[in-house]
């Protein structure tokens, strides 16, 4: 079975320019969440998404990050414009979603975002 | 509020040596979750373990055991007769039932196995 896809694994960006990242979760799985980890920490939530549905996005910096899950499978990341506190390694994750339940989180290899 | 700490920042041993690797936790839920993810140099977070609060029993699988300790809000976490292929960044997680999905990670221990 596969597991999560993101892309593109590396991108390097001048500040100010846009930057999107794409993440596939695992087939059958609901929730997709979004976590920025920057060097030498754990990573942080984003955003949780059950299905299309955003339901936990209060540490999402909504100035200028924005993600979407459309039909409720791929998502995209979006920063615009960039700032050079930005770089880091954004990591997709996903869990199966079952109502009532506590699912385990399954992590993509992560974006590595270095902006210039 | 929910944190976890992991003291260890780096640890560094020689192939075959056991290691542990500490965890503490705070949460005032009473229903909580704990996981530790591997992060090797690809990237990737590799799930390992996930334990409730309920489920005080320690766990062996293979050459990795975890010590579940609710009296001292410990989570930790030995490798026994580690291996070159064990140099990681490992991490202890904690999921509160009161904070939906949401995962609060440790700064992680990045363990180097030498040869």
């Amino acid at each position: 079975e596969a597991g999560v896809v993101q892309s593109p694994r590396y991108k390097i960006i001048e500040k100010k320019q846009p930057v999107a990242f794409w993440c596939n979760p695992i087939s059958g799985h609901n929730t997709l969440y979004w976590y920025l980890q920057n060097l030498g920490q754990g990573p942080e939530l984003l955003i949780r998404y059950e299905n299309e549905e955003a339901v936990d996005d209060s540490q999402l910096p909504k100035d200028r990050f924005s993600a979407e899950r459309l039909k409720g499978v791929d998502s995209t990341l979006k920063i615009q414009p960039a700032e050079l506190g930005d770089s880091a390694v954004y990591l997709c994750a996903s869990s199966l979603g079952s109502f009532g339940s506590v699912d385990t989180q399954y992590f993509g290899p992560g974006t590595r975002l270095t902006v210039l | 509020a929910q944190k976890v700490t992991q003291a260890q920042t780096e640890i560094s041993v020689v192939e075959k040596e056991d290691v542990t690797l500490d965890c503490v936790y705070e949460t005032r839920d009473t229903t909580y979750y704990l996981f530790w993810y591997k992060q090797p140099p690809s990237g990737e977070l590799v799930f390992l373990i996930r334990r409730n609060s309920f489920d005080e029993q320690n766990e062996i699988s293979g050459r990795y055991s975890w010590n579940f300790q609710k009296s001292t809000s410990s989570f930790n976490f030995t490798i026994t007769a580690s291996q070159v292929v064990d140099s990681a960044v490992y991490f202890c997680a904690l999921m509160q039932e009161t904070s939906g999905s949401r995962l609060t990670f440790g700064e992680g221990t990045q363990l180097t196995v030498n040869p």
